[in-house]
């Protein structure tokens, strides 16, 4: 286990529809990293949060969107869906972040939230 | 665009093999290199390295970076049935406040008894 939630474990839904995936960083951790893993695509970084602030963005489609709130969980929204969006979302946290002052931290991954859009 | 290309594919040994992973990439604003292992599940951090010809080691794994020539490697040594798994490359690129991280495909070990 380590120590990163995601809700739910899984989700299906209807094209054009909108859901929510939640993440609970480890505790002490600041960073929150955001991934897609399709069987096409392989693993993809989406987006990253450090402490209530966008810090790396990756290949995140604009129907994507996502924020960290001040108690540092985290929410993946994705909108208009398509039969495309279905893969595993990942959500990681670490102690610092990606980039800045602060030196890279080991990540810790969280067991994912496996989308299905029918 | 930011490019990680990873090979082999796919790779199966016997128990005791060593193996080498190779890593290549072409980025914009090199920070670091990552490699990750992922079972059957999600994935899990290995290493990461940022200076050029410096060895990080952990057990029976070990890897090591060249920034002239833009690749790591990732030894395996002993192989065991529990190192299969695809093992993920990744590098962080951008600038000292906002970053990238970009992924390779993978490749696919599976080590038989």
């Amino acid at each position: 286990d380590s120590g990163v939630t995601q809700t739910p474990k899984h989700l299906i839904t209807a094209t054009g529809q909108r859901v929510t995936l939640r993440c609970s960083p480890r505790s002490g951790d600041l960073s929150v990293y955001w991934y897609q893993q399709s069987l096409d695509q392989g693993l993809q970084f989406l987006i990253q949060y450090y402490n209530g602030e966008e810090r790396a963005k990756g290949n995140i489609l604009e129907r994507f969107s996502a924020q960290q709130f001040p108690d540092l969980h985290s929410e993946l929204n994705l909108s208009s869906l398509e039969l495309g969006d279905s893969a595993l979302y990942f959500c990681a946290s670490s102690v610092g972040g990606l980039a800045g002052a602060l030196a890279y931290n080991e990540q810790f991954f969280g067991p994912g939230t496996r989308l299905t859009v029918l | 665009e930011d490019k990680v290309v990873q090979s082999p594919l796919s790779l199966v040994v016997h128990e005791g093999d060593t193996v080498t992973l190779n890593c290549s990439y072409e980025v914009t604003n090199f920070r670091s290199l990552l490699w990750y292992k992922q079972e059957k599940k999600a994935p899990t951090f290995l290493f990461m390295l940022t200076s050029s010809g410096i060895e990080k080691k952990s057990g029976r794994l070990s890897s090591i970076l060249d920034k002239k020539e833009l690749f790591s490697i990732l030894n395996i040594t002993a192989t065991q049935t529990g190192d299969s798994a695809v093992y993920l490359c990744a590098v962080l690129s951008g600038g000292t406040s906002y970053g990238k991280l970009t992924f390779g495909q993978g490749t696919i070990l599976t080590v038989h008894p």
